[in-house]
């Protein structure tokens, strides 16, 4: 079955700096994959779909990459700032009905 | 635009008890619906999903069933609650297969933090 890992480490970064978090899956390479903010004690929020064939997708000061040949996806964020502090998801659209998602990594940026 | 609506946002109930957590989506139509349960570091773990009215899939065999009585309602039922049932309960919904470039974004509620003592 397809597993997703996020490394479960939080990351401490200054401000200002360039946060970049991984995410790998084994199995069959997803159509699609899906990047999510959650604060504590909230619902997930929807943050940047990429697909399979693009190599690298933009919003404001996040990207996120794609490479299906190492299995793997780095979302970034650039000029971090103290209220990007969350938890961040990854998840893969298994091109049915379902999304698999990965347990989180806990981002915290200092001021 | 469209919205979800999930409650209670804390729930304390005994071993034993009965369970009930409705999520109501506005403003599309026939959504999929989704319920999670996503224990402390853990993921999301995907418990039951529905299609269309009537439709349930499920996920993980378990004490907990899942309704949809209407288009846009989804209710997570249990009979009889154990200690293991204790977590944060997310309903969440996307746009039906139909919709192109749907992608199966999931949009969420703001979940319930049930503990089963």
């Amino acid at each position: 079955s397809q597993k997703i890992e996020q490394n479960s480490e939080a990351l401490n970064i200054q401000e200002g700096k360039t946060a970049t978090l991984t995410c790998n899956y084994t199995n069959y390479s997803p159509a699609y994959l899906q990047w999510y903010r959650q604060d504590p004690g909230r619902g997930p929020v929807f943050l940047l779909l990429i697909r399979e064939n693009e190599k690298e997708k933009r919003k404001e000061r996040l990207k996120v990459t794609f490479d299906t040949t190492l299995k793997q996806s780095l979302f970034h964020i650039t000029a971090s700032q103290p209220a990007d502090s969350a938890t961040y998801l990854c998840a893969l659209d298994t091109g049915g009905f379902k999304t698999i998602f990965g347990a989180g990594t806990r981002l915290f940026v200092k001021a | 635009s469209q919205t979800i609506h999930q409650w209670p946002a804390t729930l304390v109930q005994p071993v034993g008890s009965p369970l009930s957590l409705e999520c109501t989506v506005e403003g599309t139509s026939n959504p999929n619906l989704y319920w999670y349960r996503q224990a402390a570091g853990r993921g999301l773990q995907l418990l039951f999903y529905s299609v269309g009215i009537g439709q349930i899939s499920s996920e993980v065999p378990q004490n907990l069933s899942a309704s949809r009585p209407q288009d846009r309602q989804f209710i997570l039922s249990s009979k009889k609650l154990l200690l293991s049932d204790s977590g944060f309960y997310l309903c969440a919904w996307s746009y039906s297969g139909s919709m192109v470039g749907a992608k199966n974004i999931q949009y969420f509620g703001a979940g319930t933090r049930l503990s089963v003592l």
